[in-house]
């Protein structure tokens, strides 16, 4: 068990650029889920995947957000056009579905939009 | 909609004090709740984890909690604070079991005081 890994760990890009994050989940976990975290606050869902299908989105998931999974095994998050509000920590989390075992976040990427 | 207040953004104690952390949830179905931890710069960590089983749950490193329908609250305590619990808690509520769609509450900052 390596862990939940996500690529990069910080990431400075300035408004109006496009960016793309990783998230290599615990490999034999068929659960894949995206939370948006802001200063201050706590984790906000995002979007999560069941193997390589997309079972639901968040109203926060602007249509500048698009999130893949192409293959049931690593995803990845892309925001399209960033702005200032996208700032935030970006947490990616796996689990197995059905055995009772908790939800394994990785140590999310920082995004700075400047 | 379900959700959870945490009463207190900041608190402090006093090495070997109890520990105290407030959470009120708002639910009209039976909640599935939730005390995670966040280290600084890193990811979530489940510390327990409350699905109608037993009101008091234990969890690790010397943690527990108490459901409490009457107050609707699961309130986070630990008997003697040790230096290494300086972290965020985030109490989260899910609306089913097995439903890792987590509603976070906007976290507490436990400071311990040497």
């Amino acid at each position: 068990d390596t862990g939940v890994s996500q690529d990069p760990r910080h990431k400075i890009t300035k408004r109006g650029q496009n960016v793309t994050f990783r998230c290599d989940p615990i490999s034999e976990h068929n659960r894949l889920y995206w939370y948006r975290q802001t200063l201050g606050q706590g984790p906000e869902f995002l979007t999560y995947f069941q193997n390589e299908a997309q079972l639901e989105k968040s109203r926060l998931l602007s249509d500048r957000f698009s999130a893949e999974r192409p293959k049931g095994s690593f995803s990845t998050l892309e925001i399209q056009r960033t702005e200032q509000g996208d700032s935030a920590m970006y947490l990616c989390a796996s689990i197995l579905q059905g055995n009772n075992s908790p939800l394994h976040f990785g140590n999310g990427t920082r995004l700075t939009v400047t | 909609a379900q959700s959870v207040t945490q009463l207190g953004s900041h608190v402090s104690v006093s090495e070997g004090a109890l520990v105290l952390l407030r959470c009120n949830y708002s639910s009209s179905v039976p909640p599935y709740l939730f005390w995670y931890v966040q280290y600084p710069n890193q990811g979530l960590q489940l510390l327990l984890k409350y699905t109608s089983a037993a009101t008091l749950v234990k969890g690790i490193n010397g943690f527990e909690a108490e459901f409490k329908k009457s107050e609707t609250s699961f309130h986070l305590t630990k008997p003697s604070a040790h230096m290494s619990d300086a972290a965020e808690y985030f109490c989260a509520v899910s609306p089913n079991f097995g439903n890792e769609k987590l509603t976070f509450g906007t976290g507490t900052r436990l400071t311990i005081i040497p």
